[in-house]
């Protein structure tokens, strides 16, 4: 299977809540990223956390990660129509690359 | 500041041409990275440059020849590519090599070849 895993699509509405989650093999990794990506435009760093931390919060953004479960979800409160893009889920390999989950779209609807 | 410039921002090119893709920096970084994205995909790591030395290539055709001037400046020179090979070309710095660092990405550049 893939080492990080994302679900595909999530549908919200405008003001609610949205949650990605995403799921990994590799524990060694020292950061865990979520990158948003706008179409047609390249990869945004949206926050990170270290692996020594549970939750990590900014503004609108709340990342909780689950080390027992090898589970990372990305909270984004009052979702509005500017959040509608691709968000990918990563973390470093042994190695240079980034290993990025398939990333998941994220449609906020009015 | 965490920007990393790419131009252009979109390409089109024949079979026989030969064209460069550039990336800059101003943050000090000393590694840098192309990254090649198809539709619907996330980036797939190409090429990555440590102090200026190339330190990864990822089984990339020699179609693409990356260069590195100097510490600010990445260059990645196209030529002969094949229709498959249009994508998006993603730049990328960070501070150090391998990887707990956090990488950096530029808008990319959209290329076409027909």
């Amino acid at each position: 299977g893939e080492d990080v895993e994302q679900s595909l699509f999530l549908s919200v509405r405008e003001g609610d809540s949205s949650v990605i989650n995403c799921t990994y093999t590799d524990s060694s990794s020292t950061y865990l990223y979520w990158y948003k990506q706008e179409p047609g435009a390249g990869l945004q760093l949206l926050t990170y956390i270290f692996s020594n931390m549970d939750m990590k919060q900014d503004q609108r953004l709340t990342v909780l990660l689950n080390k027992k479960d090898k589970h990372l979800s990305l909270r984004i409160a009052d979702t509005q129509t500017g959040d509608s893009a691709i968000y990918f889920c990563a973390r470093p390999n042994s190695g240079y690359a980034l290993n990025f989950g398939k990333g998941t779209s994220l449609l906020v609807t009015p | 500041d965490t920007e990393v410039t790419q131009t252009p921002k979109h390409l089109v090119m024949g079979m026989t041409n030969k064209k460069s893709l550039k990336c800059e920096q101003h943050m000090g970084h000393r590694a840098m990275y192309w990254y090649k994205q198809k539709a619907k995909k996330p980036p797939e790591l190409m090429f990555v440059y440590s102090y200026e030395k190339l330190s990864i290539n990822e089984s990339v055709p020699s179609r693409f020849s990356p260069e590195c001037p100097n510490s600010s400046l990445l260059n990645l020179h196209l030529h002969a590519l094949q229709p498959e090979d249009s994508a998006l070309y993603l730049c990328a710095s960070s501070q150090e090599k391998q990887g707990a660092d956090t990488q950096y990405f530029g808008p990319g550049t959209r290329l076409t070849v027909l």
